[in-house]
């Protein structure tokens, strides 16, 4: 099983251009969470999404950000016309259900705007 | 509001010191408690949780409901054992979504 794998790592952006990250769960997993860490702060949540569904998405800004998890493939978190303010370490976590033992983390993406 | 404080950014100790990185958290009922590790150039891990009252690596963590409080405990600290802790507290509810501290960096200095 290899995890929760993210891509790309590290993705640099210019200003107003769009900014994909993509996340597949582990094996089995049919929930996927995605954070945000920000300089000198915190994972901040943003989404959590089942297959096809999303369940919560209080930490998602209302503007420029949407996340999907559709029936095939991978989890994709979207920011269109980014701005440096984006700039932050992306995560994504999964878990095969709303577990008492937490999520499994991927390594994150990265995302610089220049 | 729901929220967890992390005050100490960098913890800094002896090899073979006793280590306690302090975690409080703000919730009205009963949260559940997690402390999750990142060792240098890897990924977020859970270290461990408070309902199953285990010890990982040496650690412990006590929830006290008074003081409100999941601090992170280990007798004698190893110099494997340096890398940014987080405090995480799930909430009751439909949502599954985890509210993290700020993290403490712990360094164990030989």
């Amino acid at each position: 099983n290899a995890g929760v794998m993210q891509n790309p790592r590290h993705l640099v952006r210019r200003r107003g251009q769009e900014a994909r990250l993509r996340c597949s769960p582990m094996k089995g997993h049919s929930h996927v969470y995605w954070y945000r860490q920000l300089p000198e702060e915190g994972l901040k949540f943003m989404v959590y999404l089942q297959k096809e569904n999303i369940i919560d998405e209080s930490g998602m800004p209302k503007e420029r950000f949407s996340a999907e998890f559709p029936k095939e493939g991978p989890s994709i978190l979207r920011i269109q016309q980014v701005v440096r303010g984006d700039s932050a370490a992306y995560f994504c976590a999964s878990s095969p259900e709303r577990t008492a033992y937490g999520y499994t983390f991927g390594s994150g993406t990265r995302l610089t705007v220049v | 509001a729901q929220r967890v404080t992390q005050p100490e950014k960098l913890l800094s100790v002896f090899k073979g010191a006793p280590v306690e990185l302090k975690c409080n958290y703000s919730y009205s009922g009963s949260p559940e408690l997690f402390w999750y590790v990142q060792y240098s150039r890897q990924r977020l891990q859970l270290l461990l949780r408070h309902i199953s009252r285990e010890s990982i690596k040496g650690f412990t963590a006590d929830l006290n409901k008074g003081e409100t409080s999941f601090h992170l405990k280990k007798p004698f600290a190893q110099e494997e054992d340096s890398a940014m802790y987080y405090c995480a507290l799930r909430g009751s509810g439909a949502t599954n979504k985890l509210i993290f501290g700020t993290g403490t960096l712990l360094a164990v200095q030989p």
